[in-house]
């Protein structure tokens, strides 16, 4: 079974650029979730949909971050403008509500780098 | 806030057990995970923890106390393989909800 797919692996752009980050979640999941990690700050929740629809997204950083889920197969975030300090590897990952531990299973991260 | 803390780094020698511990205060619980992830790639799940005890898996245990605030993973029979980043996550709520992550313990074995 194909995992969680995110695309690109790897990004680099100038600031102000606008950055677009994808992801397929595994077959079935009805969760998504998109975290962000840093040395400094470790593993964060940006945002998390239920059913395509966005639940909590109290952890975007601010109005320049955005993100969709048009239907069960597909989700994006988007930056724009980027800055550098948005650099960072941003991990999709998604989970099924099995009614006891509902473990997420995480993608292979997408590396951003704003120069 | 949530608070969950982990030692930055650990050092252990092959075929010897390690147990990192982490603690948390966080405004709700409903499951403490561990997740183990490689350099450059995804973390990738351990364990779960919902009722206080050891939960065992192969040569990897993982402890809850509730009252505590306290989890540790305790990984035995060391091998190189087990070069990585030990990741405690607390969920707050009930259902598919998002975790709340510590930031991470790496942890080098050495020959």
């Amino acid at each position: 079974d194909a995992g969680v797919i995110q695309s690109p692996r790897h990004e680099v752009t100038e600031m102000g650029q606008e950055v677009t980050l994808r992801c397929k979640p595994i077959s079935g999941h009805n969760s998504l979730f998109w975290y962000r990690q840093t040395m400094m700050r470790g593993l964060e929740l940006l945002i998390y949909f239920n059913n395509n629809v966005p639940i909590d997204d109290s952890g975007m950083p601010e109005d320049r971050f955005s993100a969709k889920m048009p239907n069960a197969s597909f989700s994006t975030l988007k930056i724009q403008p980027s800055e550098p300090r948005d650099s960072a590897v941003y991990f999709c990952a998604s989970s099924w509500d099995r009614g006891w531990y509902n473990e997420q299973f995480f993608g292979p991260g997408t590396r951003l780098t704003v120069l | 806030g949530q608070n969950i803390d982990q030692p930055t780094e650990m050092t252990a020698t092959e075929g010897a057990i390690v147990q990192i511990n982490c603690t948390y205060q966080t405004s709700g619980f409903n499951g403490l995970f561990w997740y183990q992830q490689h350099a450059g790639e995804a973390p990738t799940f351990l364990s779960y923890n919902v009722l206080d005890g050891l939960e065992e898996k192969g040569r990897f245990s993982s402890f809850l106390s509730r009252s505590k605030g306290y989890s540790y993973l305790l990984l035995k029979e060391l091998q190189m393989k087990d070069s990585a980043s030990y990741l405690c996550a607390v969920r707050l709520h009930s259902g598919n909800t998002p975790l709340v992550f510590g930031k991470g313990t790496r942890l080098s074995v050495i020959a």
